[in-house]
């Protein structure tokens, strides 16, 4: 069964901040991994989709890098705002027409 | 660009309660998939249906049904409503892309999701 797991839970870091949030998953046969960010009580909005053939993507200050054969993806976000302040979820696909396994997210606060 | 419509936004019910919610997917989009996601958890994932035939279930309670319409739509019908069902239910659905470096690819689109809360 697919687990995946977000490391830190949460992070509190000053503005203009260079910062990593790490996401791993069990199970490295995935379909396609993303990145969301959800604002508290909100939807979902999707950051960064990265395919199972690909090395990273990158969007703005936002990078995502995906490494299935250790299963680990890392999402990098450049000179962090107060407003990237959110919880992130990185969620994987295990096969086309699949449904979504979600991590448990991080809890990012960036403090003016 | 059209994006996936749910209703009701918000829905107040009273324990033992039936409610339906409903999601209309991306236009041309033929798969739906709902999740649940309860306060402080993740996203977990219910049922999703294909051309109107259920195609696999996750962690959906008994009490729990749905079902995706001629026009591609899709109903979530509970019943017997506990406070546990308390919640916020997103709906997804999903493309098929063309190829990209040679292969063909999906994404799954997300709604605004409804949010139940069950008294």
């Amino acid at each position: 069964k697919q687990e995946v797991t977000q490391i830190p839970a949460a992070l509190s870091v000053p503005e203009g901040e260079n910062l990593v949030l790490n996401c791993s998953f069990t199970d490295s046969a995935i379909y396609n991994l993303q990145w969301f960010r959800q604002d508290p009580g909100k939807g979902l909005t999707s950051l960064l989709l990265i395919q199972s053939s690909q090395r990273e993507q990158t969007s703005g200050r936002l990078n995502a890098s995906l490494d299935k054969s250790s299963g680990r993806s890392t999402l990098y976000i450049a000179a962090s705002q107060p407003g990237d302040s959110a919880t992130y979820l990185c969620a994987v696909v295990i096969g086309y027409g699949q449904n979504f396994v979600f991590g448990p997210g991080t809890r990012l606060s960036v403090l003016p | 660009a059209a994006g996936v419509i749910q209703s009701p936004r918000h829905l107040i019910k009273e324990k033992r309660e039936t409610a339906t919610l409903k999601c209309y997917p991306i236009p041309r989009h033929d798969t739906v998939y709902w999740y649940q996601q309860g306060p402080g958890q993740d996203p977990q994932f219910l049922i999703s249906f294909y051309e109107k035939m259920q195609s696999d279930k996750g962690s959906i309670p008994d009490r729990f049904s749905a079902q995706q319409f001629s026009d591609y739509h899709s109903e979530l019908n509970m019943s017997s409503l506990e406070l546990g069902d308390s919640a916020l239910y997103f709906c997804a659905s999903s493309l098929e892309e063309g190829s990209v470096a040679g292969g063909t690819y999906y994404e799954q689109y997300f709604g605004p999701g409804t949010r139940l809360t069950v008294t």
